[in-house]
């Protein structure tokens, strides 16, 4: 299994929004309901931010949503703020028990 | 409150075996399954491992099939991975996650363990 494609960095300003795309193929993406995205802080442990495409966990401000479209998922944060600044991993179940992540976006605010 | 809390990571030589442990309180830990993923320094995570809460099911990725063995003992509320004929590749921050019921997501992590493979 291949992981799936992010874009190294993205960026925006305070109170902005910014969108980091995540595309995989019809075997995993595109294939299930299972999308989740992560945000790692330097030296700290992935968090939770998303899950099944576009649910949110308690505790996870309604700035962050997800969505899918074919083989390519998306995490929209709304209204950027300095603590939303790190990497943002995304992964999908693609059957069989595997799970695949992304090779990670790193998220700047300017 | 959930805390996962891994331990034995070190420096082992090429070839060498490691088993690494997470130690899980605030949930119903048989109750869930549990996720070995691993980030190498400055790269991104990998899944490693799944164990079914009873750990009568395992999966592993093809990197670590045949080498790495993951399990559980539900009676200490812990999880393990034994890692053997370790290649230099396997240099990395080892996490334990729980599983998200009826997701496939992993809700919490540890804080992750080092391992080194290096002579």
């Amino acid at each position: 299994q291949s992981a799936l494609t992010q874009p190294p960095s993205a960026s925006g300003s305070p109170g902005q929004s910014v969108t980091i795309s995540c595309t995989g193929t019809s075997s995993d993406v595109g294939g299930y309901n299972y999308v989740s995205w992560y945000q790692q802080h330097p030296g700290k442990a992935p968090k939770l931010m998303i899950y099944e495409v576009s649910k949110r966990p308690s505790g996870v401000p309604d700035r962050f949503s997800g969505s899918k479209s074919g083989n390519t998922a998306s995490l929209t944060v709304s209204g950027l703020q300095a603590e939303d600044e790190g990497d943002y991993y995304c992964s999908s179940y693609a059957g069989s028990k595997i799970l695949i992540f992304g090779g990670g976006t790193k998220l700047t605010v300017l | 409150e959930v805390q996962l809390l891994e331990s034995g990571g070190g420096l082992v030589q090429p070839g060498g075996s490691l088993r690494v442990s997470c130690a899980a309180s605030g949930f119903a830990f048989s109750s869930h399954a549990m996720t070995w993923v691993r980030q190498a320094p400055g790269k991104g995570l990998e899944w490693v491992s799944d164990i079914s809460g009873s750990g009568g099911v395992t999966y592993y990725a093809d990197s670590v099939k045949g080498r790495f063995t993951i399990s559980r003992d539900n009676s200490k509320n812990t999880l393990y991975l034994q890692m053997t004929s370790l290649r230099a590749e396997d240099t990395a921050v080892y996490y334990c996650a729980k599983a998200l019921t009826g997701s496939r997501a992993r809700d919490y992590w540890g804080q992750g363990t080092l391992v080194t493979v290096s002579s």
